[in-house]
């Protein structure tokens, strides 16, 4: 199966400051990648998804993220964070045309006012 | 949009009881459900899917007769915890998919279970 990898389990900013969280996943054919957010006391909610063509991907609330096949990575950047960006995100990759949604083990975002 | 609800949203139970946790797919038809369990600062871990009508695919190393999963209908699965004992105390989340692969799951507010 496949599976992903998160190197920040939790990373304090500034606010203004830019921000990029890593993401690696290992998986033997082509995949679909996603980022999901999860505020405090909230569920999960899709940031923005990876399926084809443009390896740029721009989501909601700012975010973007680009898929690097030969790196097999899907980092996650924002140039400029807000106190409300203050979550944990997860890193996750499903085998292309399946469900089977595997997680990083998700990075902290403390983002100070 | 599309709303995935599950109660309770948190429950505490006595060491070898029983608990059900419900996920409901509000306005949509969910045909294939998914269960997840997570612990303290760590990742979602995938523990079974579900298929309206049919028999629930476990992940390897879950107990299948310590977890049971129903999806008797196409906007209900539920998840009981036989004989629940403290270190089964998580926070366990359901998600749900349209129908075929659309890439995009919805994902429910997550139960937490103490077991005392």
């Amino acid at each position: 199966a496949q599976s992903v990898s998160q190197h920040n389990h939790h990373v304090i900013l500034s606010e203004a400051a830019s921000l990029e969280l890593g993401c690696n996943y290992s998986y033997g054919g082509t995949v679909n990648l996603f980022w999901y957010v999860q505020y405090p006391g909230q569920h999960l909610q899709l940031l923005l998804k990876y399926f084809s063509g443009d390896p740029l991907v721009k989501g909601i609330k700012g975010f973007e993220a680009e898929f690097i096949k030969s790196k097999f990575s899907f980092n996650l950047r924002k140039p400029s964070v807000q106190w409300s960006d203050t979550a944990e995100y997860f890193c996750a990759v499903t085998p292309y045309n399946n469900n089977d949604m595997r997680f990083g083990a998700g990075t902290r975002l403390t983002v100070k006012p | 949009g599309a709303v995935v609800s599950q109660h309770p949203s948190w429950v505490i139970c006595k060491s070898g009881t029983s608990v059900k946790i419900e996920c409901r797919s509000l306005d949509f038809q969910a045909t294939t459900m998914f269960w997840y369990r997570q612990f303290p600062k760590q990742s979602l871990m995938l523990m079974a899917t579900s298929n309206e009508g049919s028999k629930a695919t476990y992940e390897q190393g879950v107990e299948k007769d310590k977890f049971l999963i129903n999806h008797a209908s196409l906007t209900l699965s539920t998840l009981t915890v036989t004989s629940a004992h403290p270190e089964d105390s998580s926070f366990y989340i359901c998600s749900a998919s349209r129908g075929g692969y659309t890439g995009e799951l919805f994902f429910g507010e997550g139960s937490r279970l103490t077991v005392l």
